[in-house]
C-alpha cells in the first residue's frame, strides 16, 4: 500500500495527557499538511511542511500544538496537556508540491487518527 | 468565517439518475477546486479537480462545472450508482494550489437502488 498512512488510527486519553500521531506521507511527495475535523465540519487545515520545512500555521494550531517532519519523510503532531476541545479526527495529507508538471497537484489525505479527550 | 459553503446537508437520488451537489465560495482569490469523497472511518479521498480558467471538468461519470461570476460550483454525476453513497467535499485553494485547503461543511449523497 503506497498511501498515506496514519498511526495509531484511534487514541483515548484522559484530559491534560499529551498524545503524539504520526503520519507517513506518500514516498515521492514534498508537501504534508495537517488537518482536524470535528463533527458535522468539513476539514481544518491547521499546518503544512514543504520538505521538512514548516511554512504555515493555522491560528487552530495554539501553543499546545507542534509539528514536526525532521527529515522531510514522516512527521509528527503532538498536543500537550490535551482538553476535551481537542477531541477530533485529525488528517494527514501529502502532495507533491507546485512543479512537477501540473498547475496543481492534489492532497491526498490519510485515514485519520481519531482523538478522544476524555 | 466559512469560505467554502455546502447549504445542503443531505441529497437522495434514484439510482442511475443524476446527482448534482452545489458548493458556493466567498473568497475571489480561490483559483482552484476539488472534490473530495469521504465514506466512514476513512479519509477523504480525491475526486476530481478544476482550476479558474477553466468552466468545466469532466471525468467519466463525475463532471464539475465552475461559475466564477457567481462563485459557485457544482458536481454532476451521472448514472449515480449505490457505491456513490458517501459524503462530498467541495475544496477550495488560492495562490494556484500552493498551500491549504478550505473545506465546506460537506454533503450526504445517498443513491437508492
Amino acid at each position: 500500500d503506497t498511501g498515506v498512512s496514519q498511526n495509531p488510527r484511534h487514541k483515548i486519553t484522559k484530559r491534560g495527557q499529551n498524545v503524539t500521531f504520526r503520519c507517513d506521507p506518500i514516498s515521492e511527495h514534498n508537501r504534508l499538511y495537517w488537518y482536524r475535523q470535528t463533527l458535522g465540519q468539513g476539514p481544518e487545515f491547521l499546518t503544512y511542511f514543504q520538505n521538512e520545512a514548516q511554512l504555515e500555521k493555522s491560528r487552530l494550531l495554539s501553543d499546545r500544538f507542534s509539528a514536526e517532519r525532521p527529515k522531510g519523510s514522516f512527521s509528527t503532531l503532538e498536543i500537550q496537556r490535551t482538553e476535551q476541545g481537542d477531541s477530533a479526527m485529525y488528517l494527514c495529507a501529502s502532495s507533491l508540491g507546485m512543479n512537477h508538471g501540473g498547475y496543481y497537484n492534489e492532497q491526498f489525505f490519510g485515514p485519520g487518527t481519531r482523538l478522544t479527550v476524555l | 468565517d466559512q469560505q467554502v459553503k455546502q447549504n445542503s446537508p443531505s441529497l437522495s437520488v434514484q439510482e442511475g439518475r443524476i446527482s448534482i451537489l452545489n458548493c458556493d465560495y466567498t473568497n475571489s482569490m480561490f483559483d482552484y477546486f476539488l472534490w473530495y469523497k469521504k465514506y466512514p472511518a476513512e479519509g477523504p479521498t480525491f475526486l476530481i479537480s478544476i482550476s479558474s480558467i477553466k468552466d468545466k471538468n469532466e471525468d467519466g461519470r463525475f463532471t464539475v462545472f465552475l461559475n466564477k461570476s457567481a462563485k459557485h460550483l457544482s458536481l454532476h454525476i451521472v448514472p449515480s450508482q449505490p457505491g456513490d453513497s458517501a459524503v462530498y467535499f467541495c475544496a477550495a485553494s488560492g495562490m494556484a494550489g500552493a498551500n491549504n485547503l478550505f473545506f465546506g461543511t460537506g454533503t450526504r449523497l445517498t443513491v437508492i437502488p
